[in-house]
């Protein structure tokens, strides 16, 4: 089963609006990442926040972590239609080495 | 300063035939990681190597696939006697190996394996 499960698998808005994803995992993580593909490309790192943090921001993303739950949640604010993607988040897991362990995945679309 | 350079882009083999995907990591990066998609999916950790030593295939099946990431030249990830469910976008990831664990992997393009 996968560290990460994103929720919900599929999202469309309009430009201009918020989009909010949220992944859930299972075991103890050092840090967790949130990855954005474009079709048919590779994945390309957006931020990563650290267990002992609570909230980061970048640009028009922000990220939090609530480690008692084990989530956490990308919004991208003031959408647009460059924004459409699939994002992933990713986590290491204490005892999983250096490799990440990607979920399923959210597939957003934006419209103009 | 290239990225993470993957090749071939595209790849048709027919069932019985043997795949070798080629990454070259991002220059200054000594760690690499092969990850298979299959479509609408995330994306599932094969192996994991660091130059001329694999520290991690846990996720590659023990039958037909090898990797290697010899002391010069690319990694390859080979798979043997490929059937219709080898079929995925393999994607290749590095790191510098120095940000400990868990740290900001970069990925190439990808090659898509099509099998006949």
């Amino acid at each position: 089963s996968q560290q990460g499960e994103e929720d919900p698998q599929a999202l469309s808005i309009q430009e201009g609006e918020n989009a909010t994803m949220n992944c859930s995992y299972k075991t103890s993580i050092n840090n967790l990442q949130w990855y954005r593909q474009n079709s048919g490309r590779g994945l390309v790192h957006l931020i990563l926040i650290r267990s002992n943090e609570r909230e980061k921001h970048s640009g028009r993303l922000r990220v939090t972590l609530d480690t008692s739950k084990k989530s956490s949640s990308l919004l991208i604010t003031a959408s647009r239609a460059a924004d459409t993607a699939s994002y992933f988040c990713a986590t290491d897991g204490r005892n999983a080495g250096n490799m990440l362990t990607f979920g399923g995945g959210t597939r957003l679309m934006v419209k103009p | 300063n290239a990225g993470v350079m993957q090749n071939p882009r595209h790849l048709v083999r027919r069932r019985g035939q043997e795949a070798r995907l080629r990454c070259s990591p991002m220059k200054g990066h000594s760690h690499v990681y092969w990850y298979r998609q299959l479509p609408e999916e995330g994306l599932k950790f094969m192996v994991y190597l660091q130059k001329e030593n694999i520290i991690d295939e846990s996720g590659m099946p023990k039958e037909r696939f090898s990797a290697e990431f010899p002391k010069e030249g690319p990694s390859i990830l080979r798979i043997q006697q490929v059937v219709r469910g080898d079929s995925a976008a393999y994607f290749c990831a590095s790191s510098p190996g120095s940000g400990g664990r868990g740290e900001k992997l970069f990925f190439g393009s990808g090659t898509q394996l099509s099998v006949l």
